[in-house]
């Protein structure tokens, strides 16, 4: 079975400083993975994947994530935070077999103060 | 349309009562989800079509769950005999065949069992 960890509930950060939000996973085979943001009263808005090729990753909002195989991690970071960047924060992985779906962590609440 | 909708944003019912969450996924999309997002718990995955092939309904927690696809597009999800631990925001989402590239979601139903 696959899995998602995402270890904190919480990551407080100030405006300008860089973020990091942790993701490790465990899924059979070779990893795809995801992370989604969520706004309050909104649905999940795609920021970035990892399917295969290069270790780190860029997305939107200037938001990137580093695939780390030997740690099975996929941590999101982004050189300076904004406030508008304060929202839920989800990590998602899939096998790569074809009638696989997403599983998802708990999701991280990611402050960012001014 | 354009991406993808869900009826009604938001619905109370009484405890014991059927209820009926609807969505419509984006056109041409062949894989549809249903996945349950309560506090503190992230995603839960629900039950997934894809194609004309028999659906997964592994998520589905009791047998007062059920959800049909009809024609490949538009989804119910139907509860019945609601109970407060139903409540929760129920969240759709439809993908490109097998869903690799990720999801794009709904903004969810927010269900109050009273």
């Amino acid at each position: 079975a696959q899995s998602v960890a995402q270890p904190e509930d919480q990551v407080n950060v100030a405006e300008g400083n860089p973020l990091t939000v942790k993701c490790t996973y465990s899924v059979s085979g070779n990893p795809y993975l995801f992370w989604y943001v969520q706004y309050p009263n909104r649905g999940l808005q795609f920021l970035l994947k990892y399917i295969t090729g290069d270790n780190l990753v860029k997305g939107s909002y200037g938001f990137e994530a580093e695939f780390n195989k030997s740690q099975t991690s996929f941590h999101l970071k982004k050189p300076s935070a904004l406030v508008s960047d304060s929202a839920l924060y989800f990590c998602a992985v899939r096998d790569g077999s074809g009638y696989s779906t997403l599983t998802f962590g708990k999701g991280t609440m990611l402050l960012v103060s001014p | 349309g354009a991406g993808v909708s869900q009826s009604p944003s938001n619905k109370v019912t009484e405890k014991g009562k059927d209820v009926e969450l609807r969505c419509d996924p984006i056109s041409g999309h062949t894989a549809l989800y249903w996945y349950r997002q309560s506090l503190g718990q992230g995603l839960e995955f629900l039950i997934y079509f894809q194609g004309n092939s028999a659906p997964d309904k592994s998520g589905l927690p009791s047998d007062r769950f059920s959800a049909e696809r009809t024609g490949g597009s538009v989804s119910t999800l139907t509860i019945q005999r609601t109970q407060q631990e139903d409540s929760a925001v129920y969240l759709c989402a439809s993908s490109l065949e097998q869903g690799v590239g990720g999801y794009t979601f709904g903004s969810g139903t927010r269900l109050t069992v009273v």
